[in-house]
């Protein structure tokens, strides 16, 4: 099991352009939770997932921000037209089931916007 | 969610305990207390969490007060590769998607 998969590790994109990130879950795991991390900060959470539905997207950016969570595939977090402060660290977790217990996390795509 | 406050950093030597302290004093009774830790340039790693009784796991063990104000979690024999940014974070269980995450204390563990 290979665990919280993320790509690309990372990104460089330059303003104006579109960036799209991807999490494939655990595999058993239909809960996927998107957190934006800045440098020498904790995280922040953006949103929350289940198979082809958003459960709460409180976290998120109401303009150039959307994700989803297809039937078949990893989960989209895709930003539109970049600029300079969407350049940080985006970690996926995935859990088995909403409650209780510990997330897994992935390694994270760390988007650069030059 | 309640707010949790931990030490910016702290310094063990390796090979011994580490206590990492953390106060949640407006805690509620229905959150969990859990904890997690980032090495740098990774993803955050669970380590263990808790609702009222202490917890072991194989990383850590988990002591959480008699009122729940606060909790201490304890390496017990500390290695270099336990350096990291630990987090203690309350998580609702009425809630029980979102995560609120401070600032985190990073630990130097010195040979």
């Amino acid at each position: 099991n290979a665990g919280v998969m993320q790509n690309p590790r990372h990104l460089v994109r330059r303003r104006g352009q579109e960036a799209r990130l991807r999490c494939s879950p655990m595999k058993g795991h239909s809960h996927v939770y998107w957190y934006r991390q800045l440098p020498e900060e904790g995280l922040k959470f953006m949103v929350y997932l289940q198979k082809e539905n958003i459960i709460d997207e409180s976290g998120m950016p109401k303009e150039r921000f959307s994700a989803e969570f297809p039937k078949e595939g990893p989960s989209i977090l895709r930003i539109q037209q970049v600029v300079r402060g969407d350049s940080a660290a985006y970690f996926c977790a995935s859990s088995p089931r909403s409650g209780g217990g510990g997330y897994t996390f992935g390694s994270g795509t760390r988007l650069t916007v030059v | 969610d309640a707010k949790t406050t931990q030490p910016n950093s702290m310094e063990s030597n390796e090979e011994e305990p580490v206590h990492l302290p953390c106060n949640h004093s407006t805690i509620s009774g229905t959150d969990y207390i859990h904890w997690y830790r980032q090495l740098p340039s990774q993803g955050p790693e669970y380590v263990i969490h808790g609702l009222t009784s202490n917890v072991n796991n194989r990383m850590a063990s988990l002591a959480i007060a008699e009122d729940r104000k606060s909790s201490t979690l304890i390496l017990h024999r500390a290695t270099l590769r336990d350096a990291a940014v630990y987090y203690c974070i309350l998580r609702a269980v009425d809630s029980n998607y979102q995560l609120i995450w401070g600032a985190g204390t990073k630990l130097i563990i010195k040979p």
